[in-house]
């Protein structure tokens, strides 16, 4: 079974501290992705990965910053956080090609940043 | 621009009824369809997809979809729900001409009453 898993399920951190969400696939994927979920608004994608070191900005990219330096493991980073930012935060993964669409999630960190 | 409208934040119903999600998308070119199901406390799995073929595809759970051009729909459908059906229900799209790219819809919460 594809497993993606985040590093922590809740987490709170105060406005202006830097916060690093990190997300570990075990199924050789080459895409990962974050998403933001909040109610009423779905899922939106922050920024996806196709590869070790490239990146693309997805809908919402602003204070938002990504790291893959190895191929199962994609870094969300919050430079600064701010109350706005305050959400559920999703990873997933997929091949490349025509399963780019099927994509396997983690269970998500839910953040609070007070 | 594409879009997908799920136009239910919450449908409850009880357990060995029918229910139906609706999903409608706006695309200008053919898109790609997907229902993702995301059970309490865990990240989102594929429910189905349709990419070509028969309109009407099956999940292993019973759940059904059916895409409609004319009516640029593809909603949801099981014709007896149970208790673990209990969940958040996600229709997303993709452009066929898009590389990666998944448009999730807001969200439709099933709620399954004994």
């Amino acid at each position: 079974d594809v497993k993606v898993t985040q590093s922590s399920r809740y987490l709170v951190k105060r406005t202006g501290e830097k916060v690093f969400l990190e997300c570990v696939q075990d199924m050789d994927h080459e895409n990962m992705f974050w998403y933001r979920q909040d109610p009423g608004l779905g899922l939106r994608l922050i920024y996806f990965s196709y590869d070790v070191k490239m990146k693309e900005k997805g809908d919402i990219p602003e204070g938002y910053s990504v790291s893959r330096e190895k191929k199962e493991r994609f870094s969300l980073i919050l430079e600064s956080a701010s109350t706005n930012q305050t959400s559920m935060y999703l990873c997933a993964s997929s091949f490349q090609g025509f399963q780019t669409y099927e994509q396997y999630f983690g269970p998500g960190t839910r953040l609070t940043v007070t | 621009a594409q879009s997908v409208t799920q136009l239910d934040s919450q449908v409850p119903v009880f357990e060995e009824a029918p229910v139906e999600l609706r999903c409608n998308y706006s695309s200008s070119v053919s898109v790609y369809l997907f229902w993702y199901v995301q059970y309490p406390n865990q990240g989102l799995q594929l429910l189905l997809k349709y990419l070509s073929g028969s309109t009407l595809v099956e999940s292993i759970n019973g759940f059904e979809a059916e895409f409609n051009k004319s009516q640029t729909s593809f909603h949801l459908r099981k014709p007896s729900v149970h208790i673990s059906d209990t969940a958040e229900y996600f229709c997303a799209v993709v452009r066929m001409d898009s590389s990666y790219k998944l448009i999730f819809g807001s969200g439709t919460r099933l709620l399954v009453r004994p």
